[in-house]
């Protein structure tokens, strides 16, 4: 079976603009869940998808957002970024609901905010 | 707000060595709590502990749950070089169609040779 798959890998913006990060889970999870990890405050959760359902988010401003798809590939979102953006954005897919909590990442995306 | 806590922060060992990292937590809804490793890449699944007091085991490393006092221990016997890495656990927080996990910091475990 494939692993999750992030896309892109590694990404370069400038304070401002807007950036979408892309997830494929593990086929047949329908769970996804984005972190975001840096040095100083370690894998801190974003948002949490089910069956195209925002289940839980994290306490992150309203410039992070998310959304799934029907195949449960998800993206999220940054608008206006800033500097302390910068960080590896993991997400992580489950097979939740079919009574596992183990949560499967990506290789993660490498976001640097100029 | 959940929490969880892992001690020591870091650890420095000789290869050989045996050693004991700490996760305590206080999650709502608390199900299940993640061991990972992460070398430099994405995080790596060691266990899920769900039931207290049950060994999970896999070659060198275990690990328990202790649901009452609300910790768990991940330990590591005859240490390798190849162990190197941050090791961190996760709590669950599943309570209705609640789903989320909480993250401590991470133990950086530098095994020497």
């Amino acid at each position: 079976k494939a692993g999750v798959t992030q896309t892109p890998r590694y990404l370069i913006k400038t304070r401002g603009q807007q950036v979408t990060l892309s997830c494929s889970p593990i086929s047949g999870h329908r769970s996804v869940s984005w972190y975001q990890q840096t040095p100083g405050q370690g894998l801190q959760f974003l948002f949490e998808y089910f069956s195209e359902t925002q289940r839980n988010k994290g306490n992150f401003p309203g410039r992070f957002s998310g959304r799934q798809f029907s195949n449960s590939r998800s993206e999220m979102n940054v608008s206006t970024l800033e500097l302390g953006d910068s960080a590896l954005y993991l997400c992580a897919s489950s097979p939740w609901d079919r009574g596992t909590d183990t949560q499967y990442f990506g290789p993660g995306t490498r976001l640097t905010v100029l | 707000e959940d929490k969880v806590v892992q001690s020591p922060l870091s650890l420095v060992v000789h290869e050989g060595d045996t050693v004991t990292l700490n996760c305590s937590y206080e999650v709502t809804n608390f199900r299940s709590l993640l061991w990972y490793k992460q070398e430099k890449k994405a995080p790596t699944f060691l266990f899920m502990l769900t039931s207290s007091g049950i060994e999970k085991k896999s070659g060198r490393l275990s690990s328990i749950l202790d649901k009452k006092e609300l910790f768990s221990i991940l330990n590591i016997t005859a240490t390798q070089t190849g162990d190197s890495a941050v090791y961190l656990c996760a709590g669950i927080n599943s309570g209705g169609s609640n789903y989320k996990l909480t993250f401590g910091k991470g133990t950086l475990l530098t095994v020497n040779p």
